[in-house]
């Protein structure tokens, strides 16, 4: 069945780096969404991407979406403290949908 | 404006018992979706309903029943607990607008139940 892995499955980094995560699918995918998750908490939609090629950006966070639509990958710009929580990719249809394992990001002051 | 709720927020239970964890969500969106999150594992579907009486399988159903007598409403009962289903366990909800190809609504999450079988 489709498959979605998210790489890394940690990152630690210091305030001020930037920061990168990547959803890879063996199969095409339809669309990508990417939701954060703080700790203790639940998750929050960010974007989502359904063209290929797909690029936006939210402030310092940058989304895209691979030209075969088989990947994605989500972009943090100097991280803040405020970014610390789990980034989760998910893609499919109602009937299906696929989460990511996420990447949880340490951002040290 | 209460959103998407659940309830109880923490259970403590035992092997073999019947659980129900509730689901709430106040904006009258058709689909309701039920996850669970284990470490390693992201989130998994449980089930989902596209509207009320209308119910299907996610990826993980065994051992979980879920009905969708009103539109506002979505429990998820485990039958016989079991060690297993520990988890935190997420109800989300998405309208059901037809959007342009590929492009779906997003889904709000509840608080998440954290739910230990002892």
């Amino acid at each position: 069945g489709q498959q979605v892995m998210q790489i890394p499955q940690y990152q630690h980094v210091q305030e001020g780096e930037d920061f990168t995560t990547y959803c890879n699918s063996s199969t095409t995918l339809s669309n990508i969404q990417w939701y954060k998750q703080r700790p203790g908490g639940h998750p929050v939609f960010l974007i989502q991407l359904v063209k290929s090629g797909e690029v936006k950006k939210q402030k310092r966070l940058t989304f895209q979406f691979g030209e075969a639509k088989k990947n994605s990958s989500l972009h943090i710009t100097a991280t803040q403290t405020t970014d610390v929580g789990t980034y989760f990719c998910e893609s499919g249809g109602y009937n299906k949908l696929i989460f990511g394992a996420g990447t949880r990001l340490a951002v040290h002051p | 404006d209460a959103g998407i709720t659940q309830s109880p927020r923490y259970k403590i239970t035992e092997t073999g018992r019947q659980v129900t964890l509730m689901c709430h969500q106040t904006w009258s969106h058709s689909y309701m979706f039920w996850y669970r999150q284990d470490l390693g594992h992201g989130l998994r579907l449980i089930y989902y309903s596209a509207a009320a009486d209308i119910t299907d399988k996610g990826e993980v159903p065994d051992g979980y029943v879920v009905s969708r007598s009103k539109t506002e409403n979505f429990p998820l009962t485990l039958e016989s607990a079991t060690r297993s289903q520990t988890s935190v366990y997420f109800c989300a909800s998405s309208e059901s607008r037809v959007l342009s190809s590929g492009r779906r609504n997003e889904q709000f999450f509840g608080p998440g139940t954290r739910l230990t079988v002892l």
